[in-house]
């Protein structure tokens, strides 16, 4: 039950900025969207998070469109240890329970 | 800062036994929550504990149970193991009262089942 669609895969040269883009069309007015990343196994990683405005952080910035139904997660300065699967979540809360619904996510490769 | 820890780092086991898995949350913080990532999926949500309530459960079958200590750490139980379970099992700590919520993971324990 993801409500988010990302590319399977994206390549980024080292340096440059990469963009990362999440459609999550059918968000609702109060769901959050949620980005993180997770490096060969360990444990997800938080970048960031947003509901209607910009914002950035020391990680990364995340655009999201006025009418909410996309985002794009930007790390401005791509390094080799950026290298990762991101994952684009729209935070779910059922009930008084709040859970991460992860999909597949998006590998990124950062090339020398 | 410590972070979340979750103890033990790699686990062996045969069909039909069963595991426990720990977790120690980031100091101050009140809720747990254990996910199942197998290899090659994102992360599936198993549990959230807060105030060592089960506030949440995923479509797990009852096999898997877990409960929460008055420090807020927290296990996972998993009975009658199958070949399917083996996985990595994350624990991942959270204020629980923050709007919004903010849930940071641990390293992650692996399980293989032969």
């Amino acid at each position: 039950d993801a409500k988010t669609t990302q590319p399977t895969s994206m390549d980024c040269a080292e340096g440059r900025a990469a963009n990362l883009p999440c459609n999550h069309s059918t968000i609702s007015g109060n769901e959050y969207v949620y980005w993180y990343r997770q490096i060969h196994s360990q444990g997800p990683q938080y970048i960031i998070h947003g509901l209607k405005n910009n914002e950035t952080n020391e990680m990364a910035s995340l655009i999201i469109t006025e009418d909410r139904k996309s985002s794009t997660l930007i790390l401005p300065h791509a390094t080799l240890r950026d290298t990762a699967v991101y994952y684009c979540i729209v935070r779910t809360r059922q009930g008084g329970s709040e859970k991460l619904v992860f999909g597949k996510g998006m590998k990124l490769t950062v090339n020398p | 800062d410590a972070g979340v820890t979750q103890s033990p780092t790699h686990l062996i086991k045969t069909r039909g036994q069963h595991v426990t898995l720990r977790c120690s949350p980031i100091s101050g913080h009140k809720s747990v929550s254990w996910y199942q990532q197998v290899l090659g999926q994102g992360p599936q949500f198993i549990f959230q504990y807060y105030e060592k309530e089960e506030r949440g459960r995923g479509n797990f079958p009852d096999r898997f149970s877990a409960r929460q200590f008055p420090n807020y750490s927290s296990e996972l139980n998993v009975n009658a193991l199958l070949l399917g379970d083996s996985a990595l099992y994350l624990c991942a700590s959270s204020h629980f009262r923050d709007s919004p919520e903010t849930q940071y993971f641990g390293p992650g324990t692996r399980l293989l089942v032969l």
